[in-house]
């Protein structure tokens, strides 16, 4: 099955600042790779995400860039802001069926 | 946009009982629902994939006779954990597959705690 794995478990920024968050996968199959946000006790919520036949998205601060022969993909968050403290989460699938999810990073923007 | 929700939202119930989950999709049909389960500060991990109108997938490690999965309807799966221990205490969250879609939507969850 696939395998994802995400670094680094913890990251904290300061406020204006960028954060990267980078993930890998195992299954080269994989083709749709979204990203989530998840606040304590809710339901992770869709911030991004890229299909395999795209190498970089970009939605205002937030963008995602996949390398599909390294099996890597990355969320860049530009010009941090307190309320983008949170776990993110990458996931990897096949075109939209089970998704398996990285270890998750708990963000921390420092005001 | 798409909507989904689970039923109850939190549920208390004594070791050696069962306890059933809902997922519904509100705006939408949904031939495919999948369930996690988030233990704290964990990830979300796939337990099954559930089909409407057959039998649901399971993943490596998960016991299908302990998490009993029905998808009778286009809008409704759910997910019964039988014989409920302590360790089963964790988050539960449903998804469906949008159509035409590779996006899925998630439900608020299902908090259950085993005592």
């Amino acid at each position: 099955g696939e395998n994802v794995e995400q670094h680094p478990s913890t990251l904290s920024v300061q406020e204006g600042d960028s954060a990267v968050i980078k993930c890998t996968y195992s299954d080269s199959a994989s083709n749709y790779f979204p990203w989530y946000k998840q606040e304590l006790g809710k339901r992770p919520q869709l911030i991004i995400d890229i299909r395999s036949n795209v190498g970089e998205k970009k939605d205002q601060r937030i963008a995602v860039t996949l390398n599909k022969t390294a099996k890597h993909f990355s969320l860049h968050i530009t010009e941090t802001q307190p309320e983008d403290s949170a776990v993110y989460f990458c996931a990897a699938s096949k075109s939209g069926n089970q998704f398996y999810f990285g270890t998750g990073t708990s963000l921390t923007v420092i005001p | 946009g798409a909507v989904v929700s689970q039923h109850p939202s939190r549920v208390i119930c004594k070791s050696g009982t069962s306890v059933k989950i809902e997922c519904r999709s509100l705006d939408f049909q949904a031939t495919t629902m999948f369930w996690y389960r988030q233990f704290p500060k964990q990830s979300l991990m796939l337990m099954a994939t559930s089909n409407e109108g057959s039998k649901a997938t399971y993943e490596q490690g998960v016991e299908k006779d302990k998490f009993l999965i029905n998808h009778a309807s286009l809008t409704l799966s759910t997910l019964t954990v039988t014989s409920a221990h302590p360790e089963d205490s964790s988050f539960y969250i449903c998804s469906a597959s949008v159509p035409i879609s590779y996006e899925q939507y998630f439900g608020p969850g299902t908090r259950l705690t085993v005592t």
